[in-house]
């Protein structure tokens, strides 16, 4: 049974315009919730993270927001940017290991 | 160094050979995972280690051998491996509890099985 799920396994977006990635979960238990990005051969890397006593958290360009009534939280990037294409990968942690999801791969057109 | 390192970046090994995969973080994280990412699919976790002691073994067969000497080393050893055992393997570690940075990872070993 996945905890987190990303029904998206792909998304293309136009330079300069906003990238939405959408994560879902089921567990009320997790606390807090990280995205990753992850380039091919490569390890992902951490990009932002919120804890579930927010609903938003911003760094730069990345913005998280977390609904937790609806068990859902968002990645958004604005401006998107061609170097943002890669895998995109949220993750969920409460008391034990991270659960992640299966990714959404990000194509940013020039 | 910083971060976690992991050697080798390509492996291949026939199915007769016995390698290791070696990772190190300097960190001072407590706890170190093994994921295996094979082509078009999700993230798996193999094996986690918490204080060296391992906590978790996600059903992964005999042929792969984890080994934790210290909280900042993290081996795999591998033997008889199959064809579909070739993927990217990742080694993460983080605090005991990940939030707000999460896992660190690894750059990855990519392995071939001849």
């Amino acid at each position: 049974d996945q905890q987190v799920k990303q029904n998206s396994p792909s998304l293309s977006v136009q330079e300069g315009r906003i990238s939405i990635l959408n994560c879902d979960y089921t567990n009320s238990m997790f606390d807090y919730f990280l995205w990753y990005k992850k380039y091919p051969a490569e390890g992902p890397t951490f990009l932002i993270s919120i804890s579930s006593i927010k609903d938003k958290n911003e760094d730069g360009r990345f913005t998280v927001f977390l609904n937790k009534s609806a068990k859902h939280l968002s990645l958004h990037i604005v401006p998107s940017q061609p170097g943002d294409s890669a895998v995109y990968f949220c993750a969920a942690g409460g008391s034990e290991k991270l659960v992640f999801g299966k990714g959404t791969k990000l194509t940013v057109n020039p | 160094e910083t971060g976690v390192t992991q050697t080798p970046r390509h492996l291949v090994m026939g199915m007769t050979n016995k390698k290791s995969l070696k990772c190190e973080q300097h960190l001072g994280h407590n706890a170190m995972y093994w994921y295996k990412q094979s082509a078009k699919k999700p993230l798996e976790l193999m094996f986690v280690y918490n204080f060296k002691e391992q906590t978790e073994n996600n059903s992964v067969p005999s042929r792969f051998s984890p080994e934790c000497p210290n909280s900042s080393h993290l081996f795999l050893h591998l033997h008889t491996l199959q064809p579909e055992d070739s993927a990217l393997y990742l080694c993460a570690s983080s605090q005991a509890r990940a939030y707000p940075h999460g896992y660190t990872f690894g750059s990855g070993t990519r392995l071939t099985v001849v």
